[in-house]
């Protein structure tokens, strides 16, 4: 069985700072990661995925993650935050065989980015 | 084009009614999926559909729980008699096909409250 943790249920920081939210996921078998976002009164959206290749992925809005094995880890990290960034923010793992994926979805608890003027 | 809508969007019951949440995916995703999140919490798996099949239902909490796509494109997922504990938002989603498309669309999701 797969299991994500978020370390941080509440993360609130200035314009402008840098962030990270940490994710940390445990499985048995080769997963795909990815982080979804939800903005206040809207549904769950893709930020960004991991699926295979480098280790370091970016979104259009600026945030990156890296996979890193060994520390089962998929930290999310933006450098300079907006407030519009402020959303909360979900870590998912599924799990990968043969290069494909089931697709269902396993999601840590959430992190609520505030940022603040 | 339009995404995953659901309805209703928001639903207040009394405990022992029944309940039916509507999910009407992308027009021409395969793939179909149902997650419940309760308060503070990260969504969680409930079922999932290719087509019309339901491929697997693991996530479904107790027999007053089911689902259906029976034709492919709308699901339901219904409660029988609602207990307090089922209090939660109920989330769609839905992709082109699970196999080789990772990205799933979710929809704005119901939230049921069982008073």
């Amino acid at each position: 069985a797969q299991s994500v943790t978020q370390l941080d249920s509440q993360v609130p920081v200035f314009e402008e700072a840098p962030v990270e939210l940490r994710c940390n996921y445990s499985s048995s078998v080769s997963v795909y990661l990815f982080w979804y976002v939800q903005y206040p009164n809207q549904g769950l959206q893709l930020l960004l995925k991991y699926l295979s290749g480098s280790t370091l992925v970016e979104s259009i809005n600026g945030f990156e993650a890296e996979f890193n094995k060994s520390q089962t880890s998929f930290h999310l990290r933006k450098p300079s935050v907006h407030i519009s960034d402020t959303a909360e923010y979900f870590c998912a793992v599924s799990e990968r065989e043969d290069g494909t994926s089931y697709g269902k979805l396993t999601f840590g608890q959430g992190t609520i980015l505030t940022v603040h003027p | 084009g339009a995404g995953v809508s659901q309805s209703p969007r928001y639903k207040v019951t009394k405990r022992g009614q029944d309940v039916a949440l509507r999910c009407d995916p992308i027009s021409g995703h395969v793939s179909l999926y149902w997650y419940r999140q309760a308060l503070g919490q990260g969504p969680e798996f409930l079922t999932y559909f290719n087509y019309e099949a339901q491929q697997d239902k693991s996530g479904l909490p107790n027999d007053r729980f089911s689902a259906e796509r029976p034709e492919g494109s709308i699901s339901t997922l219904t409660i029988q008699r609602t207990e307090q504990r089922d209090s939660a938002m109920y989330r769609c989603a839905s992709s082109l096909e699970s196999l080789t498309s990772y990205e799933q669309y979710f929809g704005p999701g119901t939230r049921l409250t069982v008073t």
